[in-house]
């Protein structure tokens, strides 16, 4: 089974801190995705990686960057949490080829006060 | 450019009786379709994927999906609901325009409820 992992659950920061966040898969995906997700909103892809050292802007990169410098680690860094960051952070993987399927991670819910 | 509309927001159903939530999508090319499901404060987890084979899917769980070409339809059926059904459930869609590496588009969401 494919396993894709988040370092926490639950996190609680303060405005203006540099939050990472991190995801890990175990299945040697070649493409790896950040995506936040608001009620209302639905999922909304931030950044999202082809390769190691490779990285491309999704919908809504602003406030955020990245970094992949193994093929099975995938980086989220908020250089400067602000409060409307407050949201539900979901990494995701899939193959280069294939039926593109993503899998997900059981997400991270992080809260800037 | 591809898009996904799911028709109903919320779809409330009794246990038991059967579960139809809708999905018509856009593409330009031949799409790949997917249904997944969220329960509450986890991750999205893979129900069923159509890639261009068989028209009717089945998936996890006894949901089964069939894709309708002339439709641009996507429904996710099953016959009997259970309780553990209640959840998110997101239609979702890759076509071979998305660059560089395969983009999802995801519909907004059905909330699906399992009245005992």
């Amino acid at each position: 089974d494919v396993k894709v992992t988040q370092s926490s659950r639950y996190l609680v920061k303060r405005t203006g801190e540099k939050v990472f966040l991190e995801c890990v898969q175990d299945m040697d995906h070649e493409n790896m995705f950040w995506y936040r997700q608001d009620p209302g909103l639905g999922l909304r892809l931030i950044y999202f990686s082809y390769d190691v050292k490779m990285k491309e802007k999704g919908d809504i990169p602003e406030g955020y960057s990245v970094s992949r410098e193994k093929k099975e680690r995938f980086s989220l860094i908020l250089e400067s949490a602000s409060t409307n960051q407050t949201s539900m952070y979901l990494c995701a993987s899939s193959l280069w080829t294939g039926g593109y399927e993503q899998y997900f991670g059981p997400g991270t819910r992080l809260t800037v006060t | 450019a591809q898009s996904v509309t799911q028709l109903d927001s919320h779809v409330s159903v009794s246990e038991g009786t059967p579960v139809l939530l809708r999905c018509n999508y856009s593409s330009s090319y031949s799409p790949s379709l997917f249904w997944y499901v969220q329960h509450p404060n986890k991750g999205l987890q893979l129900l069923l994927k159509y890639t261009s084979a068989a028209t009717l899917v089945k998936g996890i769980n006894g949901f089964e999906a069939e894709f309708k070409k002339s439709e641009t339809s996507f429904h996710l059926t099953k016959p009997s609901a259970h309780m553990s059904d209640a959840a998110e459930y997101f239609c979702v869609v890759s076509d071979q325009t998305s660059g560089s590496a395969r983009q999802l588009t995801f519909g907004s969401g059905t909330q699906l409820t399992v009245l005992p």
